[in-house]
């Protein structure tokens, strides 16, 4: 069974600072990654997806080590905008269906 | 930018009482899902569809949920006889296939009394 473990925070920083989730992964055969976040009682919104190669998106960058089932979301120089509950997911199956970890909170200060 | 919807956005419903959540995926997308978030917990998937019919479902998709593609645009999912603890935001979520990215409606948040 595949699980995806995150710690829930919350995490409180100031506007403009740098902000690192992680996320740990059980089950070597999950296949793809993402970061959704979502907004309380909204629905998940894609943020970017997961590759080993790391990508970059603006202010954010996501990284995959599969060699340590690990994922890691960084965001830079923190807008008030970007409070929201992160959530790790990985895909499983055939199907691609998709396994949530149960978010990390951030709230980003004025 | 296409999105995916669903209709109601809040339905209230006694128990023991058949709900029929709607949803309409993005129009080229070929995936449909269904996933419920109770409140204050994980999101959990419930059923994938494809190519008209079940390709995998979860234990929580017992035989009181069915899904419905009944035309070429909706993706209905049904709950036959509502519990107490049916109480949840259901998302729909639908993919081209070709990336796995998932895009989700709005939700609909379904309250059992």
């Amino acid at each position: 069974r595949k699980e995806v473990e995150q710690d829930p925070g919350p995490f409180n920083v100031p506007e403009g600072a740098t902000v690192a989730f992680n996320c740990t992964y059980s089950n070597s055969a999950s296949q793809s990654f993402f970061w959704y976040r979502q907004d309380c009682r909204k629905e998940p919104k894609l943020l970017m997806s997961v590759y080993s190669s790391g990508n970059e998106d603006g202010r954010f960058t996501a990284q995959l080590n599969r060699a340590s089932q690990y994922i890691s979301l960084l965001i830079r120089d923190s807008k008030l905008s970007d409070s929201a509950t992160y959530l790790c997911v990985g895909t499983s199956g055939s199907a691609r269906q998709l396994t949530f970890g149960s978010g990390t909170q951030l709230t980003v200060l004025p | 930018e296409p999105e995916v919807t669903q209709t109601p956005s809040h339905q209230v419903t006694q128990m023991g009482q058949e709900v029929i959540l709607r949803c309409v995926p993005i129009s080229n997308h070929l995936y449909f899902y269904w996933y419920r978030q109770i409140l204050g917990q994980k999101v959990e998937f419930l059923v994938s569809f494809y190519n008209n019919e079940i390709s995998e479902k979860s234990e929580i998709f017992d035989d009181q949920f069915s899904v419905e593609r009944p035309d070429g645009s909706n993706f209905t999912l049904k709950i036959r006889s509502t519990k107490l603890e049916d109480s949840a935001m259901y998302f729909c979520a639908s993919t081209s296939g070709q990336s796995y990215e998932q895009y989700f409606g709005p939700g609909t948040r379904l309250t059992v009394t």
